[in-house]
């Protein structure tokens, strides 16, 4: 049962454009959301959150939007940089904060 | 300075093998995990320990047995393995809602 769902396994976007990775969620108890990313032959990162009383999060290139109505979360990166590619997970914590489950995944890819 | 270190790397080893993966966390967290992440990429939690007790285990084979000795390190122990066990071993720290993860094991069953 996937309570957190990235739909789109891959994103490619020209250098210097907007990359926007989208995630959606069936649970409406989850009040937090993370993004991470992750290069190859790493560990995720952590990139950016959200707690569910705000609908954005802004962090320079990075933005999180919520839409609790959708169940719908998106990451923004503006401008889009070469150093951007990479997977990137939207991620949500259940059990108390014990463990955080994790979309599939969307692997970005910035053209030059 | 590392914050979240796994040993080794890489593994590559026969069916039927026993082997252990190593993590230590230098944050101070008291909470650590192992992952799976599959060959599909999906991030699969297998086990939390919280100060050294165990607090979640997402029905994983018990041929896995996690050992934290204390709570920087929680290691991993993977008897008679076999080639669906292939896949890559992250291990984390938690700190609020962020999780702090290693650089990963390759482990590869042949």
């Amino acid at each position: 049962d996937q309570q957190v769902k990235q739909n789109s396994p891959s994103l490619s976007v020209q250098e210097g454009r907007i990359s926007i990775l989208n995630c959606d969620y069936t649970n409406s108890m989850f009040d937090y959301f993370l993004w991470y990313k992750k290069y190859p032959a790493e560990g995720p990162t952590f990139l950016i959150s959200i707690s569910s009383i705000k609908d954005k999060n802004e962090d320079g290139r990075f933005t999180v939007f919520l839409n609790k109505s959708a169940k719908h979360l998106s990451l923004h990166i503006v401008p889009s940089q070469p150093g951007d590619s990479a997977v990137y997970f939207c991620a949500a914590p259940v059990q108390g904060a014990q463990k955080l489950v994790f979309g599939q995944g969307t692997r970005l890819t910035i053209n030059p | 300075d590392t914050a979240v270190s796994q040993t080794p790397k890489y593994l590559v080893t026969q069916m039927g093998n026993d082997k252990s993966i190593k993590c230590e966390q230098n944050l101070g967290h008291d909470t650590m995990y192992w992952y799976k992440q599959d060959s599909k990429k999906f991030l699969k939690i297998m086990f939390s320990y919280n100060n050294k007790e165990l607090i979640i285990n997402e029905t994983v084979p018990n041929r896995f047995s996690p050992k934290s000795p204390d709570k920087a390190h929680l290691n991993l122990h993977i008897n008679s393995l076999e080639l669906g066990d292939s896949a890559v071993y992250f291990c984390a720290s938690m700190g609020g809602y962020e999780q702090y993860f290693g650089p990963g094991t390759r482990l590869t069953v042949t």
